[in-house]
């Protein structure tokens, strides 16, 4: 148990669905982020939150839209997905703030589907 | 563009020392970092390097060459627990990481 928990941890959706990701986490951390991870490929940083503000989209599709009503809550709204979106999805929190390193703690993660 | 590189696989037996090498070229660069990732589990924080040199953490050690783009991640007294993903990461500005692909490591008895 890392102090971050996602929901939920499996999940099978078609291109016309619409469903969302939620991550808490129980750390009192400031900054808390979105990575997608495929096969074979990097973790891919999605989003970035400090402070409740995004801070960072590294150009992600509009498909995928991030929500963080406070610091210890994020998530990720899905719709219209496509099959290549099949992925892990974790997620991660921090201390927040620039200048210093801060580890980061991730979630298990969402397995998505998409059919 | 900005990328990370690490072998995708090494092998090793019970008891031996392995070295995971990462080089890395991005726009900015404030520290090196190794995550470890169990099959189907969350990546773990292992190390971070911010200064050239050594940092030993039990079993674990890392290392940073600011000046080659470089740094490795040395196991020692390896253990099949020592079983999975390791990730070399960067942190290029803000609190943000880029990670390489990962190399797999199999400890057989």
């Amino acid at each position: 148990e890392t102090g971050v928990t996602q929901t939920p941890r499996h999940l099978v959706m078609g291109m016309t669905n619409k469903k969302s990701l939620k991550c808490e986490q129980h750390l009192g951390h400031n900054a808390m982020y979105w990575y997608k991870q495929s096969a074979k490929k990097p973790l891919e940083l999605m989003f970035v939150y400090n402070f409740k503000e995004q801070t960072e989209n590294n150009s992600v599709p509009s498909r995928f839209s991030p929500e963080c009503p406070n610091s210890s809550h994020l998530f990720l709204h899905l719709h219209t997905l496509q099959p290549e979106d099949s992925a892990l999805y974790l997620c991660a929190s921090s201390q927040g703030g620039a200048g210093e390193f801060y580890e980061q703690y991730f979630g298990p993660g969402t397995r998505l589907t998409v059919t | 563009g900005q990328s990370l590189e690490q072998p995708s696989e090494v092998t090793a037996v019970e008891g031996a020392i392995v070295q995971i090498n990462c080089t890395y070229q991005t726009s900015g660069f404030y520290g090196l970092s190794w995550y470890q990732q169990h099959d189907g589990g969350a990546p773990t924080f292992l190390s971070y390097n911010a200064l050239d040199g050594l940092e030993e953490t039990g079993r674990f050690s890392s290392f940073l060459s600011r000046s080659d783009s470089y740094g490795y991640l040395l196991l020692q007294e390896l253990q099949m627990k020592d079983s999975a993903s390791y990730f070399c990461a960067v942190r290029d500005r803000g609190t943000a990481l880029i990670f390489g692909k990962g190399t797999t490591l199999s400890v057989s008895s």
